[in-house]
């Protein structure tokens, strides 16, 4: 059973066009995390968000973790081929392990020039 | 900086062959982790060692042993490689009270 639901799983997508990435679960979550990964490497932490209904924004993306806290978005405004990679989510469950992330399955963009 | 370093990047093992992926971190990190990916599955955690002296089985342990040899290292053994254990491991690391992980850029294995 897979704790963290992201959609879509492919987006292929022209530079300057918007999207949106989402991260859906079943079960709360102290807190929520977004990486991304360029091929060959490791992910690397975009944003932590803790606070139910928080809105983070990084440059051009912009993180919003729900109010329930079971789910979060990603949203890309006008990519760039420099945005291409795979965007996973890792949640915290509330009252677990400080110790144990789970993670979606990741979305991969291709941001076409 | 370095990080977190893995080695080997790449590993063609054959069934039965046993291996060892070797883990170190420089950022005086208490917590360090295991995990595999594989496509379509997302990042699983094998093991995990919250500090040093102690260590805890993940979402997928089985065929895996572990080995925090000090506060620095962190050892992930293949004892008998089998075709399932073909993936892209990454060894990764934090701080125990916050919340960034840290991966090193992964290890290649292929069980043939």
């Amino acid at each position: 059973t897979q704790l963290l639901e992201q959609s879509p799983q492919f987006l292929s997508i022209q530079e300057g066009e918007n999207l949106t990435v989402y991260c859906n679960s079943s079960s709360v979550f102290s807190s929520l995390q977004w990486y991304r990964q360029e091929p060959g490497e490791g992910p690397v932490l975009l944003v932590t968000v803790v606070t139910g209904g928080e809105v983070k924004k990084l440059k051009r993306l912009t993180f919003q973790f729900g109010d329930a806290r079971k789910d979060s978005s990603l949203h890309i405004t006008a990519a760039q081929p420099g945005d291409t990679g795979l965007y996973l989510c890792a949640g915290e469950r509330s009252g677990g392990s400080n110790y144990k992330l789970t993670f979606g399955k990741g979305t991969l963009l291709t941001v076409n020039p | 900086n370095a990080g977190v370093t893995q080695t080997p990047k790449f590993q063609v093992l054959k069934t039965g062959q046993s291996m060892t992926l070797q883990c170190a971190q420089d950022m005086n990190h208490n917590s360090m982790y295991w995990y595999r990916q594989d496509p379509g599955m997302g990042l699983r955690l094998i093991y995990y060692s919250a500090s040093e002296g102690t260590t805890d089985k993940g979402e997928v342990p089985n065929g895996y042993n572990v080995s925090r040899l000090n506060k620095r290292e962190f050892s992930l053994r293949l004892e008998s490689a089998a075709p399932s254990q073909t993936s892209v491991y990454f060894c990764a690391s934090k701080v125990s009270s916050g919340n960034t992980i840290y991966f090193g850029e992964g290890s290649w294995l292929t069980v043939v």
